[in-house]
């Protein structure tokens, strides 16, 4: 069965530290891996794709890494803002062409504290 | 990038009546689009994928003659909540990806909350 495990839970740091998310996921045949952050009460927004061959990508402050062979991947979020506390979600989609085929992490709430 | 707008953001229903809630890719032509549930802290909980043109495959336990999904045009889908009841409450949202040789991303509306009363 593919599962996607993220893991804290819920993470609370404060303003302008770094802070690092798990995601260790269990999808085959693997396609691609997506980062989202989700405010409150808004549809997500991507942060970052990944397929296979790429190990590392940044956007901003954020930059996901991905190790296909032990199927980990990590979000850090560098140097942390109030804007930050939201929610995010580590998706991993199988097959060759899908994307939607996708099976979705429970997401870490980070909550960033002045 | 990509924009997937969704409407309404809030809706506001009595118990008893229907609601329509539209998905539409503005800038891309979506092949596929997803309509998700979400409770309170909890992951969206896919409902049902519809390709343009064929109907909507459902999730297990998801009622597709309660929540009717038509995908009429590439860049519209709709979901219509039927007969909704208090418990039909909850957070929607859509996401579409375009057509192969297109990027894998897929995008997501921004969520209609859903309030019956």
């Amino acid at each position: 069965k593919n599962q996607v495990e993220q893991s804290p839970q819920s993470l609370i740091i404060l303003e302008g530290k770094n802070c690092t998310l798990q995601c260790n996921y269990t999808v085959s045949p693997f396609s691609n891996l997506r980062w989202y952050k989700q405010d409150t009460g808004r549809g997500p927004v991507s942060l970052t794709i990944m397929t296979f061959s790429e190990n590392t990508k940044s956007n901003g402050r954020y930059t996901a890494t991905l190790d296909a062979d032990t199927k980990q991947s990590s979000l850090h979020i560098t140097a942390s803002q109030l804007s930050d506390s939201a929610s995010y979600i580590c998706v991993v989609s199988a097959g060759s062409t899908n994307a939607g085929k996708s099976t979705f992490g429970d997401g870490t709430t980070l909550t960033v504290k002045p | 990038g990509a924009v997937v707008s969704q409407h309404p953001s809030r809706v506001i229903c009595k118990s008893g009546t229907s609601v329509k809630i539209e998905c539409r890719s503005l800038d891309f032509q979506a092949t596929t689009m997803f309509w998700y549930r979400q409770f309170p802290k909890q992951s969206l909980m896919l409902m049902a994928t519809s390709n343009e043109g064929s109907k909507a495959t459902y999730e297990q336990g998801v009622e597709k003659d309660k929540f009717l999904i038509n995908h009429a045009s590439l860049t519209l889908s709709t979901l219509t909540v039927t007969s909704a009841h208090p418990e039909d409450s909850s957070f929607y949202i859509c996401s579409a990806i375009g057509p192969v040789g297109y990027t894998a991303e897929a995008f997501f509306g921004q969520g209609t909350r859903l309030t019956v009363v």
